[in-house]
Formats: structure tokens, C-alpha cells, sequence
């Protein structure tokens, strides 16, 4: 079984400076997906980022970037020019190549963003 | 607009009723899930289901029973088994052909009284 650990349960920062939420995971498969999604107050989740194992380039989605350690099993987001609306709880999930999509969530890190 | 709906947003119920929650879906995924959330916390899978009349256990099942009738529909009952009904629940669906995302609905924030 797979597991998923984000070891900071709070963050804050700055608006407009950067910030990075930490996530690391165990598991013993080789071709695995990693994502992260993020829910605002209004709780709708929402993807952030996603990146395939098999990729040694680190995902970009304009300010969000992630850095992936395949092995050291570990799967940073960075939050360029942090917004106020960034302000949300982040979820790293894993999920096993060829497993029906199943995901497995880490605890979440809640991100303030400060004016 | 594809989607995923659920309703109602909040649900009210006294102890030891069953609530059913209501989850539709426009997307064509053949693949849903239904999560709880409690506060502060991250999801656990209750039930999955990869096709239509098929459906499994997840981490957290006790308490919970589901039906998949329709492609587009996933309906979940909390029954008063469930020890501790007041939580957020989120449906989720994919497309199991694909090494996919799941896409999330609004949710529905259950109380019991």
C-alpha cells in the first residue's frame, strides 16, 4: 500500500512572495502518477498540477511548479508570486499506473497568503 | 457544461435516520468514487465503482452502502450504522481508460443532529 505524507499542516506567506509545500510518499511501484490539487474555502477541488513518474522534467502550470525526487520519493510544490487567492488547504495524492485511477491523499497543508 | 453535481449542499438529519446523497455526472467517466472529509483532514475513499452494477469497498465502508444503476449516477446512503455521520462528502469521477485525474463535485456537507 501506498502512503502519502505532508509533514506541514499549516504555511503562510507573504502575497507575492514564493512559497514551497512539502510531500513525500512511499511505495515499491515503479510507474506511478503524482498530482496536486488544491480546495479554496468553497471546498471544491480543484487540480493544481500532475506529473508522471516517468517524466524526469518537473511539471509547470504558470506560477505552480513542482520539484520531483524520484528517489528520494519526494514531490515539492512551489507557489511563485503568491496571490491572496491562493489561499486554500493543498492535497499531494499518488496514484498507481494502471490501478483504475485510484487515488491515495495526503493529510493536506493549509496555505494562508497574507496581504 | 459537463460536470459533476451533488445535492443538496447541506443535509440536516436527526440520529438514526439514513440519508441518501446524490451524485450525477455528465462527463461520460466510467469510474466514480465517493470520500469523506472531516475537518482539517484529508479524504478517505468510501466506495468506488469502475463500471455500471459494479462497486467496491474502500478504506472506510462501514456504515455506508452505494448503488450504481446509470452510468451518471452515484448515489451514497449513510445509515445509522455509521458511528459518526457529520462530515464533508465529495464525489469524484474519472475516466478508468486513461491514466487519469479524477474530477470533483461541490460536495456535501452533512449534520446530524
Amino acid at each position: 500500500a501506498q502512503t502519502v505524507t505532508q509533514s506541514q499542516p499549516e504555511m503562510s506567506v507573504q502575497e507575492a512572495e514564493t512559497v514551497t509545500l512539502s510531500c513525500t510518499y512511499d511505495t515499491s511501484e515503479s510507474n506511478y502518477y503524482l498530482f496536486w490539487y488544491k480546495q479554496p474555502p468553497s471546498r471544491q477541488m480543484i487540480l493544481v498540477i500532475r506529473q508522471e513518474a516517468y517524466k524526469q522534467q518537473n511539471a509547470t502550470e504558470n506560477r505552480f511548479s513542482v520539484n520531483f525526487q524520484k528517489a528520494a520519493k519526494s514531490f515539492s510544490l512551489k507557489i511563485s508570486d503568491s496571490q491572496l487567492g491562493d489561499t486554500a488547504m493543498y492535497f499531494c495524492a499518488f496514484m498507481k499506473q494502471y490501478a483504475g485511477n485510484m487515488l491515495t491523499f495526503g493529510g493536506g497543508t493549509r496555505l494562508m497568503v497574507k496581504p | 457544461d459537463g460536470g459533476i453535481t451533488q445535492s443538496p449542499k447541506y443535509l440536516f438529519r436527526k440520529e438514526g435516520q439514513n440519508v441518501t446523497l446524490s451524485c450525477e455526472q455528465n462527463l461520460n467517466h466510467d469510474a466514480m468514487y465517493w470520500y469523506r472529509q472531516d475537518p482539517g483532514q484529508g479524504l478517505r475513499l468510501i466506495y468506488y465503482s469502475q463500471i455500471v452494477n459494479d462497486f467496491q469497498k474502500g478504506d472506510i465502508a462501514e456504515g455506508y452502502s452505494v448503488s450504481r444503476e446509470k452510468k451518471e449516477s452515484f448515489p451514497l446512503t449513510v445509515t445509522s450504522a455509521q458511528k459518526n455521520p457529520t462530515a464533508f462528502y465529495l464525489c469524484a469521477s474519472s475516466n478508468r481508460d486513461l491514466d487519469n485525474e479524477q474530477f470533483f463535485g461541490p460536495g456535501t456537507r452533512l449534520t446530524v443532529l
